[in-house]
């Protein structure tokens, strides 16, 4: 019963430094996103797709690269880490037609020194 | 941008005691979807509305679509210890190649004994 697996839980980089965020799911869900949380804030919207090989820009895509090679697979990039990307990242995923119901991994907390 | 208003920014509750949350919006929505997140966990959907006037339980939780369709409202009745978390609302909006879901900024909800 994994639902959607974030890896790693926890990780500090320095600035300028490049990583990525793994997202997986299990639930055969076309539709997958990324969200970054910040006291105040809310969630915003990173990127996002639709099904493998699709992918789109939210509200606040700068900094961050993905990809969609597999309908499992949702992968986040950051090429070159600034403080500002200090944040607890959520990668979400859902079934197709009229459902908004996001089922959430269990994040990753990201400082950037 | 943000399109959802969520009041209040935090409470502070004895057990016991019931809770009212709610959110509004300048834009009209046909879904209003509230969740719950638990300290270094992601959120976990709770009650989903569809129906302008529509109120829907889950226990002690109860929600409701407001009238207007700007605006809904969270209820907790004889809060227990595991209520603590943050509280989102949350609607979708038409972006890009799919509805995405728009976060509000979160009901930090503390309760004491």
């Amino acid at each position: 019963n994994a639902g959607v697996t974030q890896t790693p839980k926890f990780q500090v980089l320095k600035t300028g430094q490049s990583m990525t965020l793994q997202c997986a799911q299990d639930m055969n869900h076309e539709y997958m996103s990324w969200y970054r949380q910040d006291p105040g804030m809310g969630l915003r919207l990173i990127h996002y797709s639709v099904g493998a090989g699709i992918t789109d820009q939210g509200e606040v895509p700068n900094g961050y690269n993905v990809s969609r090679s597999t309908t499992e697979d949702f992968p986040l990039r950051l090429l070159s880490a600034a403080p500002s990307q200090t944040s607890v990242y959520f990668c979400a995923s859902r079934g197709q037609g009229y459902n908004e119901k996001l089922f959430f991994g269990s994040g990753t907390q990201l400082s950037v020194l | 941008g943000q399109q959802l208003n969520q009041s209040p920014q935090s409470m502070f509750i004895q057990e016991g005691e019931d809770v009212s949350m709610n959110c509004t919006s300048s834009s009209i929505f046909n879904t209003w979807l509230w969740y719950k997140q638990e300290p270094g966990e992601g959120p976990v959907l709770l009650i989903a509305l569809y129906k302008a006037g529509e109120l829907t339980s889950n226990g002690r939780l109860t929600a409701q679509f407001g009238i207007t369709r700007k605006d809904s409202f969270l209820n907790i009745s004889a809060s227990i210890p595991s209520d603590v978390g943050i509280y989102f609302c949350a609607g979708p909006i038409s972006s890009g190649s799919a509805r995405q879901l728009t976060f509000g900024s979160g009901t930090q909800l503390t309760v004491l004994p």
